[in-house]
């Protein structure tokens, strides 16, 4: 199973803080950097977090990552409406030597 | 401005073969690892594979689906990384995307695999 662990859907009304999670393992997450990554509907992924907690220029700093042993969390402070989208995890696995991604967590702001 | 552009997609019948190209702008690309990954439509992102810098190396990893039917390079002199994809399935049918993890993704090139 080359895929880490998301839950399928987030929800929260706007001005909400939503959090996502992203589950691995110890050859992954536990010991590589983790990226996070938003997709618009109809558009091309867009990089949202590097290295752990690291915001590209650009990006919001309502958007903010952390991470603790095996598992990567995502959150949204201040939620919009156009923060609905599909949010991906991503890590290098030392073991299977691939780049591992989460099955992706859609957002809906209610 | 950080940009990385796809080109090369189209159809092709299965068995076929296809080269995919990014043009990468804006950043140090000698020092880059970069990635190719890939999404079949109403589907998740799925990693195709990655080539390091040549400074470290210069090596690839392919994920299992692929491994020996693709093969990703780079020309440092020209900016762009290449995926030259071989034997190709009805499964492979999808947008590609290349990607800097650190940095940016690209815009995607659509390849449809169909008789």
């Amino acid at each position: 199973q080359s895929v880490l662990t998301q839950p399928p859907s987030a929800s929260g009304t706007p001005g909400q803080r939503v959090t996502i999670s992203c589950s691995g393992g110890s050859s992954n997450i536990g010991s590589n950097n983790v990226y996070w990554s938003q997709q618009l509907p109809g558009t091309a992924p867009k990089l949202l977090i590097s290295r752990d907690n690291q915001r590209p220029s650009g990006v919001p700093d309502r958007f903010s990552g952390s991470k603790s042993g095996t598992s990567a969390s995502l959150a949204i402070s201040g939620l919009r409406s156009e923060d609905e989208a599909d949010y991906y995890c991503a890590a290098w696995d030392d073991r299977l030597r691939i780049v591992m991604f989460g099955g992706g967590t859609k957002v809906t702001v209610l | 401005e950080v940009q990385l552009v796809e080109s090369g997609g189209g159809l092709v019948r299965p068995g076929g073969s296809l080269r995919l190209s990014c043009a990468a702008s804006g950043f140090t690309f000698n020092d880059a690892w970069l990635s190719w990954v890939r999404q079949a439509p109403g589907k998740g992102l799925e990693w195709v594979g990655r080539i390091k810098s040549k400074s470290t190396g210069g090596t690839t990893d392919y994920a299992a689906p692929v491994k020996g039917r693709f093969t990703i390079s780079r020309d440092d002199s020209k900016n762009t990384v290449y995926l030259q994809m071989n034997s190709l399935k009805t499964e492979d049918t999808g947008i590609y995307y290349c990607l800097e993890m650190t940095v940016s993704w690209g815009q995607g090139t659509l390849v449809t695999v169909s008789s």
